[in-house]
């Protein structure tokens, strides 16, 4: 059983980096697409980014001057950096693995982590 | 960016009885490859989304066959058979043909 835990600091500060790793266990992290889903507090999902166990990555216009997305596959990890936060950024981030390709539904998903931008 | 419209926003839906929930979206969502990529979701409270149909009508792993999906184009629909308690949560739809992936803004389904 495929099992994605997301882990990172639960507190930023404006203007900071926030960082987020994605431990993929269960499975290989090779030869899929993995991406990353934000859900502000009480609010609906937003794409940030996908990576293939490759390298290559594909980006939400809206956030992509201030994310990257990276892959280690000698440790099974992804990882995600947003520059220059906001309260805007304040969300739970998810982690999430394509099924069918970077196009494709997302069959596993970690339980996510509550990420909150404050002074 | 392709935007996707849910209705209803809400559901009030009595055990037993069906629900169903609609997804539309700006353009086309038929892939060059043939392939249209809507899927739905369904959130339970506290909890990550878990899928539950992908490619418009194809039921993933251990969702019971209560949940069926269809559509083409531009126009979804989930359609749950027979309401449970379980079922209760916000059910989205998401599209992946165009980049950027985006959902619906949710329809939350409860017990009347």
């Amino acid at each position: 059983q495929v099992q994605l835990q997301e882990s990172g600091p639960g507190l930023v500060k404006p203007s900071e980096t926030l960082s987020l790793t994605c431990t993929v266990s269960g499975g290989s992290i090779s030869s899929y697409y993995w991406s990353w889903i934000r859900q502000p507090p009480g609010k609906g999902l937003e794409w940030i980014a996908y990576i293939y166990s490759t390298g290559s990555a594909n980006y939400n216009p809206s956030l992509k001057s201030r994310v990257t997305i990276s892959v280690d596959t000698s440790k099974n990890q992804f990882s995600l950096k947003l520059s220059s936060v906001t309260a805007a950024d304040t969300a739970v981030y998810y982690c999430a693995r394509h099924v069918g390709g970077g196009a494709g539904a997302y069959d596993y998903w970690g339980q996510g982590t509550l990420v909150t931008v404050s002074s | 960016d392709i935007v996707m419209t849910q209705t209803p926003l809400s559901s009030p839906v009595t055990l037993g009885q069906p629900a169903s929930i609609s997804c539309r979206s700006s353009q086309s969502l038929v892939h060059s490859s043939g392939n249209t990529y809507l899927t739905w979701f369904q959130q339970r409270p506290g909890q990550p989304p878990r899928l539950l149909i992908y490619k418009i009508s194809n039921r993933f792993s251990g969702v019971p066959d209560r949940f069926s999906g269809s559509g083409a184009g531009t126009d979804f629909t989930l359609k749950i058979s027979r309401v449970e308690a379980e079922d209760v949560g916000v059910y989205y739809c998401m599209q992946g043909t165009h980049s950027p992936i985006t959902f619906g803004q949710g329809t939350r389904l409860e017990i009347k």
